[in-house]
């Protein structure tokens, strides 16, 4: 089955600065990967995905990178806010089936 | 917020008992998946139902069983409950794309 490994587990950013958050996949065949925030108490809330036909996505201050070569793929979060404090989660799926196999979360804090 | 609903929102049960969670899939939505999130941790898949049938199941036991309904509604159940069953259990819906969207979850704790 799919593995997917999330780097860093916790990342602590000045607000205003940019965070990065690095993700591997092991299955090829994988070909959608959506980013997941979670805030304490709520539900995974989809923020952006990505498919394997596409090498880049943006959507205002975030954004998606991905290398089919290298199986990997990153988060990048431009100028920080409180509010981007969260966990968030990496996932990867074949499109045809949606089942999501999750990485283990980063815990994204921005000081004010 | 997503149309996904679930309930109940918080459960306590005892070692051994048997439990029913209950999710509403998003309007039109026609495949529910089922996740295990435990503390700390990235949700795990359970199992999918498509069009009322199991359709893949993750790595977990028998005494997880689900169904889904005409309307696309769905249950987990869970069998001779063990306190490594204590998590935040999450309902997914989805319709093509590959966007999946999750329901608030049910805090279950098991004593």
């Amino acid at each position: 089955g799919e593995n997917v490994e999330q780097h860093p587990s916790t990342l602590s950013v000045q607000e205003g600065d940019s965070a990065v958050i690095k993700c591997t996949y092991s299955d090829s065949a994988s070909n959608y990967f959506p980013w997941y925030k979670q805030e304490l108490g709520k539900r995974p809330q989809l923020i952006i995905d990505i498919r394997s036909n596409v090498g880049e996505k943006k959507d205002q201050r975030i954004a998606v990178t991905l290398n089919k070569t290298a199986k990997h793929f990153s988060l990048h979060i431009t100028e920080t806010q409180p509010e981007d404090s969260a966990v968030y989660f990496c996932a990867a799926s074949i499109l045809s089936d949606y089942k999501l196999s999750f990485g283990a979360g980063t815990t994204v804090t921005v000081r004010a | 917020e997503t149309g996904v609903t679930q309930s109940p929102t918080h459960l306590i049960k005892t070692r051994g008992q048997q439990v029913t969670l209950r999710c509403s899939s998003q309007s039109g939505h026609n495949t529910v998946s089922w996740y295990q999130q435990a503390l700390g941790q990235g949700p795990q898949f359970i199992f999918q139902y498509y069009r009322e049938e199991e359709n893949g199941r993750g790595n977990f036991p028998p005494r997880f069983s689900g169904l889904q309904f005409p309307n696309y509604s769905s249950e987990l159940n869970v069998n001779a409950l063990e306190l490594d069953d204590s998590a935040l259990y999450l309902c997914a819906s989805s319709l093509g794309a590959g966007e999946t969207y999750f329901g608030p979850g049910t805090r279950l704790t098991v004593t």
